[in-house]
């Protein structure tokens, strides 16, 4: 099962694009890619999700190569707000034995 | 709609003592799973319900256990706690259909001494 590796931390600064990678070596043919944002305190909540190319919504974009063996968050002019940690998912869903592989997640500290 | 509901919200137990946390999932949503979040550990995956059955279990010890009632409510048990134990306990839903997010609560946090 694929294994997500992503960066511990980022800083960035108020109004710029953040992008964080989350590399998936052994991903596999059905296994789909999702992003959480978690605050302190609180539980994870859905950002994105994509299985290739490329996906966009009102608050982020994700990037996904052809081969499919790593992942790309993009943030837009982010905000102090903005910092959370980023959680990248692999799911991979096999009838009724889906398996969830989770990142240790990237903190993104937003600085004014 | 009202979101994932845990309660309670934090907890302070001893070692060797038992607990019991509880998890009201969003309306409609009848997948419950449950993990474990510790600091440089992540989220780790205890177990996941549907339909009152246990669907998947993650590699945690006999002492953690679960179980999902026919209003798709769930519960989790940890038995003879262990300072280890002490954690962020999340509880998720989601409808069925595997690609679907994950929608979680705000956790209980367990505090073993």
């Amino acid at each position: 099962l694929a294994k997500t590796t992503q960066p511990i931390s980022m800083d960035s600064y108020e109004g710029q694009e953040v992008n964080i990678t989350c590399s998936h070596n052994n991903i596999a043919t059905n296994d789909y890619i999702t992003w959480y944002q978690q605050f302190p305190s609180q539980g994870p909540r859905f950002i994105i999700q994509g299985y290739k190319t490329k996906v966009t919504n009102e608050v982020a974009s994700l990037f996904i190569p052809a081969d499919r063996k790593s992942s790309t968050l993009s943030l837009p002019r982010v905000s102090l707000s903005d910092t959370a940690v980023y959680y990248c998912l692999v799911a991979r869903n096999a009838g009724n034995n889906r398996k969830l592989i989770w990142g240790l997640g990237t903190s993104l500290a937003v600085n004014p | 709609k009202a979101g994932v509901t845990q309660t309670p919200r934090y907890l302070i137990k001893t070692r060797g003592q038992q607990v019991t946390l509880s998890c009201s999932p969003i309306s409609g949503h009848r997948s419950v799973s449950w993990y474990q979040q510790t600091p440089g550990q992540g989220l780790q995956f205890l177990f996941e319900y549907f339909s009152e059955t246990q669907r998947n279990k993650g590699n945690f010890p006999g002492r953690f256990s679960g179980r999902q009632f026919s209003n798709s409510r769930s519960e989790m048990n940890v038995s003879t706690l262990e300072l280890g134990d002490s954690a962020l306990y999340l509880c998720a839903s989601s409808l069925v259909g595997d690609n679907s997010p994950l929608h979680f609560g705000n956790g209980t946090r367990l505090t073993v001494t």
